[in-house]
């Protein structure tokens, strides 16, 4: 299997409150991402990147920020929570072109 | 804009049928296009990969093709097991390296 860990894997918070979901590989992989995944509409980019500190926006990416100081580790933030952001979240490690994608096991955040 | 559209949504079939998903695409310029399979509650797994100069592949009991003049892929799924049953989405990697989603395809397999 792949090094890709996701966490936490489950969170409930209130509304308003930061949130900050953390993605770790153990590939050495370029390029991260984080994805919603919402029933009906499949896997929609929020943030990727391709570098230590070069980050881009992706279709959906209102409300979050990331950051990526080290190659390993990839940030999704929740500035402040809504109901809207309640959400699977998954984090995949990309190493470009046709090489594979991996994709961790997902956050399930519950925002009341 | 790029984009991923899969048919049918969602499909039933018995257990030992074969069943073929749709996958059609506007993404362009285009790298190459991949099958993932989703079990409930768990992450994508690859089953495919494909660059445009690639007509088929195969993963087992799992066969994609490709037509990058239509810009058409589809996954045929032979001699269906119940194990079978997942989201089965289409994958393509657009400029920038960047992976657009199809909705996916629900598949339920039933004995």
């Amino acid at each position: 299997d792949a090094g890709i860990t996701q966490s936490p894997r489950h969170k409930v918070t209130e509304t308003g409150t930061p949130v900050t979901l953390r993605c770790h590989q153990t590939e050495n992989h370029r390029y991260m991402y984080w994805y919603r995944q919402d029933p009906g509409h499949g896997l929609r980019l929020i943030h990727y990147s391709y570098g230590v500190k070069d980050t881009d926006k992706g279709e959906v990416s209102d409300g979050y920020s990331v950051s990526r100081s080290k190659t390993e580790d990839f940030l999704l933030t929740l500035e402040s929570a809504t109901s809207s952001q309640t959400s699977v979240y998954f984090c995949a490690i990309y190493g470009g072109r046709n090489t594979e994608a991996f994709f961790g096991q997902g956050t399930r955040l519950t925002v009341v | 804009k790029n984009q991923v559209e899969q048919s049918p949504q969602s499909l039933i079939i018995l257990e030992g049928k074969n069943c073929t998903l749709q996958c059609n695409y506007t993404v362009s310029p285009f790298s190459n296009l991949r099958w993932y399979k989703q079990d409930t509650g768990r992450g994508p797994v690859s089953l495919t990969i494909m660059t445009f100069s690639e007509n088929t592949k195969s993963n087992g009991r799992y066969t994609a093709t490709l037509d990058a003049d239509t810009k058409q892929s589809s996954l045929h799924i032979t001699a269906s097991q119940l194990s079978d049953s997942a989201s089965y989405i289409c994958v393509v990697s657009a400029k920038g390296n960047k992976l657009v989603f199809g909705a996916g395809t629900i598949l339920r397999v039933k004995s």
